[in-house]
């Protein structure tokens, strides 16, 4: 089956403290995104990736990270820089940018982070 | 700046009605389009692409002006089930901060017995 995976689904974090989330798919994908949604509110890109080993920031960059080693991989660490990390935060794909129309993206589940 | 901009709502609408939702776009150097619909605490799912000519899904029908540079989501005989929030999204041939897939912020449907 394939699909888009992340994880974990909710998870803590004491104030100061770097997390990772993991987001996979095994779509054959180029592209990878992350965005975050706070309650009531759309979703605003942190982070995508058009092709392994390469990124851009998107307009909520500062205070995460991401990598992109593997095509199937791009985990996102929010770090302690992040001032108002509690948020739901999105993963998708998509086969690629500028590689013709109904290049739709598909959703992992979402990891819902808070900090305590 | 690219901008995809959507009337928030909610649209309160009874059993059976039929509602429509517009979204417009602000960058005329689009790709696609699509509809996506997100249910509370849920990942956007995609609803359906839209084409050129129009396409229509059983209940649910999508139109795009190029021209006036805005796509359209008909829902007719409305269910229970169908109240979410509908995502109106662009894809653009080349990103940047906001990357080359633009949401829009959603219209709420809310659909009463």
């Amino acid at each position: 089956d394939g699909g888009i995976t992340q994880s974990p689904k909710y998870l803590f974090r004491k104030e100061g403290q770097n997390v990772t989330l993991s987001c996979e798919q095994n779509l054959n994908h180029d592209a990878m995104y992350w965005y975050r949604q706070d309650p009531g509110q759309g979703l605003r890109l942190i982070y995508y990736s058009q092709i392994v080993n390469d990124f851009q920031k998107g307009d909520i960059a500062e205070g995460y990270s991401v990598s992109r080693e593997k095509k199937e991989s791009f985990p996102l660490t929010v770090t302690s820089a992040q001032k108002n990390p509690t948020a739901f935060y999105l993963c998708a794909s998509s086969i690629g940018a500028g590689t013709g129309d109904y290049t739709e993206a598909f959703f992992g589940q979402g990891t819902r982070l808070t900090v305590v | 700046r690219k901008e995809v901009e959507q009337d928030p709502g909610p649209f309160n609408v009874p059993e059976g009605a039929t509602v429509a939702f517009n979204c417009t776009y602000s960058n005329s150097a689009s790709q696609s389009f699509f509809w996506y619909r997100q249910d509370c605490r849920k990942e956007p799912k995609l609803l359906m692409s839209v084409y050129s000519s129009g396409n229509e899904d059983g209940r649910f029908t999508a139109q795009l002006n190029r021209a006036s540079q805005y796509i359209s989501l008909l829902i007719r005989d409305s269910k229970l089930s169908d109240s979410a929030t509908y995502l109106c999204v662009v894809n653009y041939l080349y990103g940047g901060s906001q990357g080359n897939l633009i949401f829009g912020k959603g219209t709420k449907l809310s659909v009463k017995p």
